[in-house]
This record gives structure tokens, sequence and C-alpha cells, in this order.
């Protein structure tokens, strides 16, 4: 079976920084990513990890460590359009297996 | 340029109507995918083809069947759409092992009313 969880939802100021985690306990596992969806629209990419470590993409960086079975994708420097929900998921086996998405809210 | 289009973008049916939805691809992508989401909840895999091979998840109800008439086209039938079949329905391919880097290459979707 699939599990993976992060949290529901996140708040903070523009400028800031946030974390959100990802947990997974999956029957396989080949690379975790993450997906950026606004409201209504389709996700888009934002980035991958196979292997341990840290990814990082401009204002976006993304760790896991697989003996944790545990990710995280950071953003940075916050702007007010980072506002959306940020989705984890799990591959294997030519299937992506989403959790529920953690929706961030930037103030200004 | 879309390369995964989906059509409609909305679609409102009546209780037990029949509804198609389709998705067609530009990327000559041998694997195809459809997702149910539904608000605030993950996406849900309904069913993918790799190639031709049909793959259907345990829990997708009987009431959702698919079609792939060539590597371009894939659709959705909803053969009885009951309330609780309102959703997101999200298409997306995938292109192989180039594609680790990444991931789905979703269509915009489109979003089923049941009235």
């Amino acid at each position: 079976g699939q599990n993976i969880d992060q949290p529901t939802e996140m708040t903070a100021t523009e400028g800031a920084i946030v974390q959100i985690n990802c947990t997974y306990q999956t029957s396989g596992f080949n690379g975790l990513f993450w997906y950026q969806q606004h409201a209504g629209e389709a996700p888009t990419f934002l980035s991958y990890n196979v292997l341990d470590g840290l990814e990082e993409k401009g204002r976006f960086s993304s760790f896991l460590s697989r003996s944790k079975g545990y990710s995280y994708l950071l953003l940075k420097e916050l702007q007010m359009k980072d506002s959306a929900s940020y989705l984890c998921a799990v591959y294997n086996d030519y299937k992506l297996s989403f959790g529920a998405g953690t929706t961030v809210t930037v103030r200004a | 340029d879309a390369m995964v289009i989906q059509n409609p973008r909305y679609q409102v049916t009546q209780f037990g109507k029949p509804v198609t939805l389709s998705c067609s691809q530009t990327l000559n992508h041998n694997v195809m995918y459809w997702y149910q989401q539904k608000s605030s909840q993950a996406p849900k895999l309904l069913f993918h083809y790799y190639d031709k091979d049909f793959n259907n998840e345990a829990d997708t109800p009987d009431n959702f069947q698919s079609r792939r008439p060539n590597t371009s086209f894939c659709f959705l039938d909803i053969r009885s759409p009951g309330l609780g079949d309102a959703a997101m329905y999200l298409c997306a391919t995938w292109g192989g092992q180039g594609a680790r880097n990444y991931g789905y290459t979703f269509g915009s979707g489109t979003r089923l009313t049941v009235v």
C-alpha cells in the first residue's frame, strides 16, 4: 500500500522561508517528485529526488532521506504567486502516488 | 504550445447520463494516465496505458472505463455518473527514462459537474 503524509496547511509572510515536510511508506520507491498546483489548474513539476541529499533549483530546494522515508520542499524568498498547493509524489513502476497536498498561503 | 490537451475544460452532465472526457498528446509518449482529484484531496490514479496495455487500479469503480485507440488519444468514459463522481479529471503522459527529470506532463484537466 501507499501512505504519503504532508501537512494540510501552512501560512507564511512574503519574503520568508517555508519548509513543507513529506513522509512516505510505500511498497516501492524509485524517486520522489514535488509538484505545485494552483487552484483549479493541473500540477506543474518543481523537483525530483532519487538519491539522498539536497537538490537546489533557484528559490526552491528539495531534500530526500530514503532511509527515513522523508522529504522536504524548501521555498525561499516567498512571493504572493507562491500561494498554491504543493504535492509530494512517490514514483514507482511507472506510476506516481500523490499526497493530499499542502496549501501554502503567502501573506503580505 | 499545449502538449497534453484535455477537452472540454469544464463539463456538466446529468446524473446517470454517460459522459466521455478526452485527452490527446503531441509528445508520442507511450504511457498515459487518468487521475481523479476531488477538492483538497490527492490525485487518485484510475488507470493507465502502457502503449496498448490497459492497467486498471484495483479500487477503480466499474463505472469508469477507458479507451486508447492510438498513441495520441485516450478517453475516459463514465457510464452512469453519480454525484460523487464530480471532480477534476487529470490526464497525464510519461516519456520513459528521460522523464525522470520532469515526471508527468499533465493536461489542464476537465472539471466535471454532475447535476
